[in-house]
């Protein structure tokens, strides 16, 4: 099945910089990606997803890029906010174009003001 | 209903009972799956339904853990003879069925003592 790689595992920055999140992925069949934000004792919620015939999709701050030749998709998050702290997971399908997903470990963000 | 409601939204049981945990998808989705969230860990697949079709069982870590669905809306998971390993809290999310982006429930939080 699909394995997914996600790095880093904790990242901290000061408010206004940049975030990024880099995923990786195994199956070359894999078709739709998405970034889940998991707050606090909250339930995880989709922000963004790709889809393997696109290779950046961009949401106000937040921006998804897939390199299909390398297998890596990344999130973007410019102009951080404290209210982007959170866990963030990225996803494939299980295998192939499955609806079920596989999540990475998650990156636990720190946007320090 | 808005969103997708599980309960209990805690439980916590002694080691060998039986627990039941209830899952109301979003009206007019056709996909349910069901993932376990260990403290401070990712999100590991445990089942899903499609439709009428066979679930596919393959992440259910043993032969303790069952789930049914019934009439194709509410879903059961049920663990027997609870260890301490499985606590954790437990989430369902439903999708439409041409559809992979998820909608999480708040999950249920399992502690066995």
């Amino acid at each position: 099945g699909e394995n997914v790689e996600q790095h880093p595992s904790t990242l901290s920055v000061q408010e206004g910089d940049s975030a990024v999140i880099k995923c990786t992925y195994s199956d070359s069949a894999s078709n739709y990606f998405p970034w889940y934000k998991q707050e606090l004792g909250k339930r995880p919620q989709l922000i963004i997803d790709i889809r393997s015939n696109v290779g950046e999709k961009k949401d106000q701050r937040i921006a998804v890029t897939l390199n299909k030749t390398a297998k890596h998709f990344s999130l973007h998050i410019t102009e951080t906010q404290p209210e982007d702290s959170a866990v963030y997971f990225c996803a494939a399908p299980l295998s192939g174009s499955a609806r079920q997903l596989t999540f990475g470990s998650g990156t636990q963000l720190t946007v320090l003001p | 209903g808005a969103g997708v409601s599980q309960s209990p939204s805690n439980k916590v049981t002694e080691k060998g009972k039986d627990v039941e945990l209830r899952c109301d998808p979003i009206s007019g989705h056709t996909a349910l799956y069901w993932y376990r969230q260990s403290l401070g860990q990712g999100l590991e697949f445990l089942i899903y339904f499609q439709g009428n079709s066979a679930p596919d069982k393959s992440g259910l870590p043993s032969d303790r853990f069952s789930a049914e669905r019934t009439g194709g809306s509410v879903s059961t998971l049920t663990i027997q003879r609870t260890q301490q390993e499985d606590s954790a809290v437990y989430l369902c999310a439903s999708s439409f069925e041409q559809d992979t982006a998820y909608t999480f429930g708040s999950g249920t939080r399992l502690t066995v003592v």
